[in-house]
């Protein structure tokens, strides 16, 4: 069973840091592109940054260029999240979603149950 | 890309049959065969429901099904039950990395 389990989220103030990790298990990570999707309170999903299966493919939205940098450690699983600058608006819950290609596929076929980052003073 | 827009809310009794819309563009929804659904009840994670524009994955009841016809996409629940109540969100391609989301429908069963 795939399971893809985020950490790291919390409280931060505006102009902070955070990095957000998410552990894969039941796949073969090293196979697949993922992508970070977030949610802010009450409202819709936001796609935000993407990942090739070797790292060496990225892609991030405007919204977010210059203040996150996506990474993978495929050695461990794991796919990371480096957030700074934080503003208010970065407020979300933020998803870790595997994609069913290894550069980017159509759909998003399995999603982590999410880590909430509330920035503010 | 801008949000594909959605309904903000539909409704129907259970046994019947309600259907969403997902207007895009035709660089994105109208472009590619590449729509899927997601279904997301409160405090938990999206799943994904259709792919593809209409296929469904494995375990996703076939009371759920997707269309597309030029630059609109549409999921339509069959049967409506209880447990179908929730928030759907449409989501295409448009090109390489970029993916757009709709901006989410919430379906109440009366």
């Amino acid at each position: 069973e795939v399971q893809l389990v985020e950490s790291g989220g919390g409280l931060v103030q505006p102009g902070g840091s955070l990095r957000l990790s998410c552990s894969a298990s039941g796949v073969t990570f090293s196979s697949y592109a993922m992508h970070w999707v977030r949610q802010a309170p009450g409202k819709g999903l936001e796609y935000v940054l993407a990942i090739s299966s070797n790292g060496g493919s990225t892609y991030y939205a405007d919204s977010v260029k210059g203040r996150f940098t996506i990474s993978r450690d495929n050695s461990k699983n794991t796919l990371y999240l480096q957030m700074s600058s934080l503003r208010a608006e970065d407020t979300a819950v933020y998803y870790c979603v595997k994609d069913p290609d290894w550069y980017g596929g159509y759909y998003f076929d399995y999603w982590g149950q999410g880590t909430l980052v509330t920035v503010s003073s | 890309q801008s949000a594909l827009t959605q309904p903000r809310s539909v409704s129907g009794s259970p046994g019947q049959s309600v259907t969403i819309s997902c207007t895009g563009t035709s660089s994105d929804v109208g472009g590619y065969n590449y729509v899927s659904w997601y279904q997301q009840h409160p405090g938990k994670a999206p799943k994904l429901m259709i792919y593809d524009v209409s296929k469904r994955p494995s375990g996703v009841p076939d009371r759920f099904s997707g269309s597309k016809s030029g630059n609109t996409a549409s999921l339509t629940i069959s049967g409506l039950q209880a447990e179908d109540e929730a928030d759907y969100y449409c989501c295409s391609y448009a090109g390489s990395y970029p993916r757009v989301f709709g901006t989410g429908t919430k379906v109440t069963v009366l």
